[in-house]
């Protein structure tokens, strides 16, 4: 059974720091382009972030709304991504998934989600 | 950025009745390489992570039952629920994944009338 279990989400203050981490299992994580998309309540859904695979040279992107202040990392050897969060907003507050972006044996969309973790930015 | 439009917000339909659902994108998301529209569409129920229906913009994901279909090329597509079940009343969101970011559009609202 395929499992991607987000952890770490939580109330933090306007400048502050958190780390989320999303645990694989079910999966060839190795192999994964791993991809982080929030939903702040009652909206729509806003990626985030992706990670490649070491394949692909662990190559990440980031929206243009979190770049310079999240940075997305794996351990393949945990079968975890992370999403660091640092200098967070008010407008960071959401629901963060982590979900798998599936690419063989061509891309197709996110096919294994989480069921999120809530994070709070506020004073 | 490749920017998703959908339309409508919401939309109630009765039971047994068809539920219509359109994305634009800004850009084709066709790709001349392998003439694949990169684009999917999810279900997201409430209090749940969404679920992968459609990719290649009229493939349905494996499971997915059969009153749920994709159609349209480039930059106009539709989502069709042929004939409407209660489980159906969700929130369906198209996305792209052609190019970087991947974006998503606003969301459709689909209810029972």
């Amino acid at each position: 059974e395929v499992q991607l279990v987000e952890s770490g989400g939580g109330l933090v203050q306007p400048g502050g720091s958190l780390k989320l981490s999303c645990a694989a299992s079910g999966f060839t994580f190795s192999g994964s382009a791993m991809h982080w998309v929030r939903q702040a309540s009652g909206k729509g859904l806003e990626w985030v972030g992706r990670i490649r695979s070491k394949l692909n040279n662990y190559a990440t992107a980031y929206a243009a709304s979190v770049k310079g202040r999240f940075t997305i990392s794996r351990d393949d050897s945990k079968s975890t991504t992370y999403l660091q969060m640092n200098s967070l907003k008010t407008e960071d507050t959401a629901v963060y998934y982590c979900t798998r972006f599936n690419v063989i044996p061509a891309a197709i969309g996110y096919d294994y989600w989480g069921q999120g973790t809530l994070v709070t930015v506020s004073s | 950025d490749i920017v998703m439009t959908q339309s409508p917000d919401s939309l109630a339909v009765s039971l047994g009745e068809k539920a219509t659902i359109n994305c634009k994108s800004s850009q084709s998301v066709l790709s001349s390489s392998d003439s694949k529209n990169y684009l999917a569409w999810y279900q997201q129920k409430q209090g749940q992570p969404p679920k992968l229906l459609i990719y290649w913009a009229s493939t349905r994901e494996s499971g997915v039952p059969d009153r749920f279909s994709g159609s349209g090329s480039g930059t106009d597509f539709t989502l069709t629920i042929s004939s409407l079940q209660a489980e159906d009343v969700a929130v369906y969101y198209c996305q792209q994944y052609y190019s970087t970011p991947n974006t998503f559009g606003g969301g459709t609202k689909v209810e029972i009338k």
